[in-house]
């Protein structure tokens, strides 16, 4: 069965300090990833997809397939990162199978 | 395009009360999906669609919930009796067909059940 793990719920870092958010999913077949995140008062939205390979708002994400690993990273965090981040895993059809998110706080 | 809009935006009602979410799909969109925001749980899909007919429902928690789409613009997910455990967020999204195509999410419904 399909899983994507986000172990952490809520997540804190300085202004300018790296940050990296962890995802790792459970999936027998080619996975699909992608990060949506949810900013204060407004709707959920893609962020990044593992297939584009590009960098969204200076975030990237690479997948491992050897760790089953889709770790979400931005060098120098900033206050406007502060949002809810969900990874996804796509199986098939167009459904997502997401994680429990976590919660960033970039503290200034 | 104003993208998926849901309503209500806020519902707040007594337990054993019927709860009707509505949504309004990208226009051009086959999928839609019915999603559950907790804080214990995340996001957990509830139902989805495609070209208006139910194609994964295992997501649905009782037989209290049921979602219908009667053409390609309109769906609702229904909650008949609602109980307190139902407080949640409910969101509605849509996507394309072609494979990989992001799903777009709308502003979500705060449901409240006292």
């Amino acid at each position: 069965a399909q899983r994507v793990t986000q172990p952490e719920k809520l997540l804190s870092v300085f202004k300018g300090a790296p940050v990296e958010l962890k995802c790792n999913y459970s999936y027998s077949g080619s996975p699909e990833l992608f990060w949506y995140v949810q900013y204060s008062r407004q709707r959920l939205q893609l962020l990044l997809r593992h297939i584009s390979r590009e960098s969204i708002k200076g975030f990237t994400a690479d997948l491992n397939k050897g760790e089953t690993s889709f770790h979400l990273k931005k060098p120098f965090a900033q206050e406007e990162d502060s949002a809810m981040y969900y990874c996804a895993l796509r199986t098939g059809a167009n459904n997502l199978f997401f994680g429990t998110g976590t919660r960033l706080t970039v503290i200034p | 395009d104003a993208g998926v809009i849901q309503s209500p935006r806020h519902e707040v009602t007594e337990m054993g009360q019927e709860v009707t979410l509505r949504c309004k799909p990208i226009s051009g969109h086959d999928y839609l999906f019915w999603y559950r925001q907790t804080m214990m749980r995340g996001l957990e899909l509830l139902i989805y669609f495609n070209n208006n007919v139910p194609i994964d429902d295992s997501g649905m928690p009782e037989d209290r919930f049921s979602a219908k789409m009667p053409n390609a613009s309109f769906s609702t997910l229904k909650i008949q009796p609602s109980e307190p455990r139902d407080s949640a967020v409910y969101f509605c999204a849509s996507s394309g067909a072609r494979g990989g195509q992001p799903q777009h999410f709308g502003d979500g419904t705060r449901l409240s059940i006292l």
